[in-house]
C-alpha cells in the first residue's frame, strides 16, 4: 500500500540472521501483521503485533514501535527455504510491496 | 481438505472476453476478500464481503462485479477483459471483519493471462 514501505529486495547467507525492516503511515493505528510469500504460492500468515515490543515465534520474530510507526521482521537461523517474499501490512489490510529474501549457501 | 479454494487456478483468455473465478471456504469466517498481485508482486485488496455484505470496495474498474452467495463463497466476474487484467488473483478469508486480530487465509491464487 502507499502507506506502507519495505526494502525491495535483501540477500543473506544460510545461518546467518536477517532483519526486515517496515515503517507505516496508518491512521487509527490496530495491529501490524507480517506474512510469507514463497514464489508462486499463497502468502501464509507469520506474526501479528498490535503492543510495543518483540513478539518471538522460533526463528521468526516480530517487533513493533508505534511511536515511530515502525516494524521489523527478525529471521534467525536462516535456511533456504527461508527465500520467499516477506509482505508487511497493516490492520486496514492494506501490503507493503514485499521484501524478496534470498539465502545463498 | 483445502480451507480457501479457488478455481480455476490458470485463465487464459483474450481481450475483451468476460471470466469468472470462483471462491470458498470451508473455515466458518465471516469475511472474503479477493486481492489482485501484479507483475510487481504488489498484492492490492479489492473486494471484502462480510456475511455476504459489500464492506470494501476499492477503486476497481466496474468491469469487476463479486457476487457472494452465501458466507462461504465469493466469486469475482470481470467483463470485457483487458491486457492490464493479467495477474494472479487471490481470494482470502478472515474470523472478522477487520477491528483487530484479522488473520487472513489465502487460497491458491487465480493466475489471469489475457491475450
Amino acid at each position: 500500500g502507499q502507506n506502507i514501505d519495505q526494502p525491495t529486495e535483501m540477500t543473506a547467507t544460510e545461518g546467518a540472521i536477517v532483519q526486515i525492516n517496515c515503517t507505516y503511515q496508518t491512521s487509527g493505528f490496530n495491529g501490524l501483521f507480517w506474512y510469507q510469500q514463497h514464489a508462486g504460492e499463497a502468502p501464509t500468515f507469520l506474526s501479528y503485533n498490535v503492543l510495543d515490543g518483540l513478539e518471538e515465534k522460533g526463528r521468526f520474530s516480530s517487533f513493533l514501535s508505534r511511536s515511530k510507526g515502525y516494524s521489523y521482521l527478525l529471521l534467525k537461523e536462516l535456511q533456504m527455504k527461508d527465500s520467499a517474499s516477506y509482505l508487511c501490512a497493516d490492520y486496514k489490510l492494506s501490503f507493503g510491496a514485499g521484501t524478496t529474501v534470498t539465502v545463498r549457501a | 481438505d483445502t480451507a480457501v479454494s479457488q478455481t480455476p487456478k490458470y485463465l487464459v483468455t483474450q481481450m475483451g472476453n468476460d471470466k469468472s473465478i470462483k471462491c470458498e471456504q470451508n473455515l466458518g469466517h465471516d469475511t472474503m476478500y479477493w486481492y489482485k498481485q501484479d507483475s510487481k508482486k504488489f498484492l492490492k485488496i479489492m473486494f471484502s464481503y462480510n456475511n455476504k455484505e459489500l464492506i470494501i470496495n476499492e477503486t476497481v474498474p466496474n468491469r469487476f462485479s463479486p457476487k457472494s452467495p452465501d458466507k462461504a463463497h465469493l466469486n469475482l466476474h470481470i467483463n470485457s477483459l483487458e491486457l492490464g487484467d493479467s495477474a494472479v488473483y487471490f481470494c482470502a478469508s478472515s474470523q472478522d471483519a477487520g477491528s483487530g486480530a484479522n488473520v487472513l487465509t489465502f487460497g491458491a491464487g487465480s493466475r489471469l493471462t489475457v491475450l
